[in-house]
């Protein structure tokens, strides 16, 4: 089906260890797009990526690695995760700057 | 830059009544887009309404409406007739549409208002 699907639902990990967050759209949307959802703050924008091997950071990018080899998948990596990287990650995208975004179901992600 | 501001953290609403979330923003943007996302308890973001801030005419979505004030920087959403189904955390966004702007593409969201609907 057609759509923007992330993976894994959900997650739990321990300090220090990497984790990959996984986005996948069929659309062939240029524009995708990384945000963290914490209570208080809404969503923040972590990276965000306007074609294939183009990235750039957004609002809080500390701690976090992208990449986008292929139009279709954008990977979130957390290095050396961190407490305060607990959250929940919602990835986004749309056909160009100015279009809707679409969003993913999201991930809830626990440090412990 | 953009910043958006709900300063409304919870609203009520009785089932089948008007209910107004109220939401503020500020962008360097001369051109731009306002939001607003509905989130219910299953976490999905979905598009409720928006507004291209060129256009003077108020956007409507079935129940959905908004009050855009451009020179105020206000932006509120009007639900009209609600139902249980309404009840979520609603969101407003912005966005700049300017593709040479630091704000082109990138959503910029308030803190949320969440929604209860009493029966």
């Amino acid at each position: 089906d057609a759509g923007i699907t992330q993976s894994p639902r959900y997650k739990i990990t321990e300090t220090g260890r990497q984790v990959t967050l996984m986005c996948h759209q069929t659309w062939s949307h240029s524009y995708m797009f990384w945000y963290r959802q914490d209570l208080g703050h809404g969503l923040r924008l972590i990276y965000y990526s306007a074609a294939a091997d183009i990235t750039d950071k957004g609002e809080v990018p500390d701690g976090y690695v992208v990449s986008r080899s292929k139009t279709e998948n954008f990977p979130l990596t957390l290095e050396s995760a961190t407490r305060s990287q607990t959250s929940v990650y919602f990835c986004a995208s749309s056909d160009s700057g100015y279009q809707p975004q679409h969003f993913g179901d999201g991930t809830r992600l626990s440090i412990l | 830059a953009q910043t958006v501001t709900q300063s409304q953290p919870e609203m009520s609403v009785q089932e089948a009544e008007t209910v107004t979330l109220s939401c503020t923003y500020d962008t360097s943007e001369s051109d731009y887009y306002l939001f607003w996302y509905k989130q219910p308890p299953s976490r999905q973001m979905i598009l409720v309404i928006r507004q291209e801030a060129y256009k003077q005419q108020n956007a409507t979505e079935n129940r959905f409406s908004v009050n855009f004030q451009k020179a105020a920087k206000s932006f509120s959403l009007k639900i009209s007739d609600s139902q249980l189904g309404d009840a979520a955390m609603y969101f407003c966004a912005s966005r700049g549409s300017n593709a040479g702007g630091t704000s082109y593409g990138k959503l910029t969201f308030g803190q949320g208002t969440i929604l209860t609907v009493h029966p």
